[in-house]
């Protein structure tokens, strides 16, 4: 089975400290979707990219928070410095435009800032 | 999603059928999703409705009612297993948008 891989898959890290999430989305998908996930937030849409290209990132946090995707294998949320409410799951989806099929989840980087 | 409204809570019994509905209001729509979250777990795709009406897919069927803004998804035979969060979500200017989840109880 096609699966979305990403890593790490826990992190905990301290206040003030960079910290990168990659995610490998399937061969082929060309949308690529960043969501944070918080138990009073639920998904969040931080990002989301078509052909690698950032088409909105307007629910992101834009003075710590980037997103890019280097190349069509790779794509990384970035927050720099973090901050102990940025504590949630980050999980990166891909698919095609049209949504037909689905966009698959990868496992999700569970993120603890102290 | 702030303009995607499902219920937060059901509970149902073993065997019996459930219907979840989510309402949802948006400019360019493009289709509506379903997919079921384990505690802990990735959500996974369930269904994907573009056009009005039933589509079944085993246990599950999702409609779908763009007059309406409108979409359900039908669980029968309810296992212990199909207890989990779902989440309805559209698919608007080809931005994937999430409601709150249902989070389903399935009792003995």
């Amino acid at each position: 089975d096609a699966r979305v891989t990403q890593t790490p898959r826990h992190k905990v890290t301290e206040m003030g400290q960079e910290v990168t999430m990659r995610c490998q989305p399937i061969l082929g998908h060309n949308t690529v979707f960043w969501y944070r996930q918080t138990m009073m937030q639920g998904l969040e849409l931080l990002a989301y990219f078509r052909n690698r290209a950032p088409l909105d990132d307007s629910g992101m946090p834009k003075d710590r928070f980037s997103a890019e995707m280097p190349d069509a294998t790779l794509a990384t949320l970035k927050i720099q410095p973090s901050e102990p409410r940025d504590s949630a799951v980050y999980f990166c989806a891909s698919g095609q435009p049209t949504g037909v099929g689905g966009y698959t989840f990868g496992s999700g980087t569970r993120l603890t800032v102290v | 999603g702030q303009n995607i409204d499902q219920p937060t809570e059901m509970t149902a019994t073993e065997g019996a059928i459930v219907q979840i509905n989510c309402t949802y209001q948006t400019s360019g729509f493009n289709g509506l999703f379903w997919y079921q979250q384990h505690a802990g777990e990735a959500p996974t795709f369930l269904s994907y409705n573009v056009l009005d009406g039933l589509e079944e897919k085993g246990r599950f069927s999702s409609f779908l009612s763009r007059s309406k803004g409108y979409s359900y998804l039908l669980l029968k035979e309810l296992q212990m297993k199909d207890s989990a969060s779902y989440l309805c979500a559209h698919n608007a200017g080809n931005m994937l948008t999430f409601g709150g989840g249902t989070r389903l109880m399935v009792k003995p």
